[in-house]
């Protein structure tokens, strides 16, 4: 079968940088993608990495290990706002069929 | 673009009725997904369309629940005679077949599904 492991949740302070880490087990993977839902909120897509290495987005990097089966997100300068639920999702398949982790919720406190 | 949207938002059923939502993707988007989500989880693939041609259906789908796509545009959800575990949150997405978004799928806002 397929599994991603992310950490249940974490807390950081406003301003802070937090890293929130994903293990997976798959086959026929292409590709590790990020996505942010907002309590009552559709996910919404943060980033995709199907190379080796670290890609940036403004405040969000999102970073890959093929051979780890690893990857994290990186947020920086964090903002009340980014409270939410982080899923990493792993593409498999042609067809972009996302498998997705079970969800950071991400508090960011004062 | 007025992005994914999904209808109805809400669903109460009674244990036995069937129950269809509509979902209508990006215009120009090709491929379309079905979702389902629980409290406490992430979306759990159920069915993906490219154009009007269901390409895949996960194996965890029973054969109470069908999907269509009749002209490759708004797709249709079907569940029938629901069970309480069916109650979940059952999200539509979308996404392009070429061109840079297209590793993102646009997601809709859902809809929720309360088996009574």
């Amino acid at each position: 079968g397929q599994s991603l492991e992310q950490p249940s949740e974490v807390t950081a302070v406003e301003g802070a940088i937090v890293q929130i880490n994903c293990t997976y087990q798959t086959s026929g993977f292409y590709g590790l993608s990020w996505y942010q839902q907002h309590d009552g909120g559709a996910p919404t897509f943060l980033s995709y990495n199907a190379l080796d290495g670290l890609e940036e987005t403004g405040r969000f990097s999102s970073f890959l290990s093929r051979s780890d089966s690893y990857g994290y997100l990186l947020l920086q300068e964090l903002q009340m706002k980014d409270s939410a639920s982080y899923f990493c999702a792993c593409r498999t398949g042609g067809g972009n069929k996302l498998t997705f982790g079970t969800g950071t919720q991400l508090k960011v406190e004062l | 673009d007025t992005g994914v949207s999904q209808d109805p938002r809400h669903k109460i059923t009674k244990r036995g009725q069937n129950v269809t939502f509509r979902c209508d993707p990006i215009s120009e988007h090709n491929r379309l997904y079905w979702y389902r989500q629980t409290l406490g989880q992430g979306p759990e693939f159920l069915t993906y369309f490219q154009n009007e041609a269901q390409l895949e259906k996960s194996r965890l789908l029973s054969d109470r629940f069908s999907a269509e796509r009749p002209k490759g545009s708004f797709s249709t959800l079907e569940i029938q005679r629901t069970e309480q575990g069916d109650s979940a949150m059952y999200l539509c997405a979308s996404s392009s077949g070429t061109g840079g978004s297209y590793n993102e799928q646009f997601f809709g806002p859902g809809t929720r599904l309360t088996v009574l």
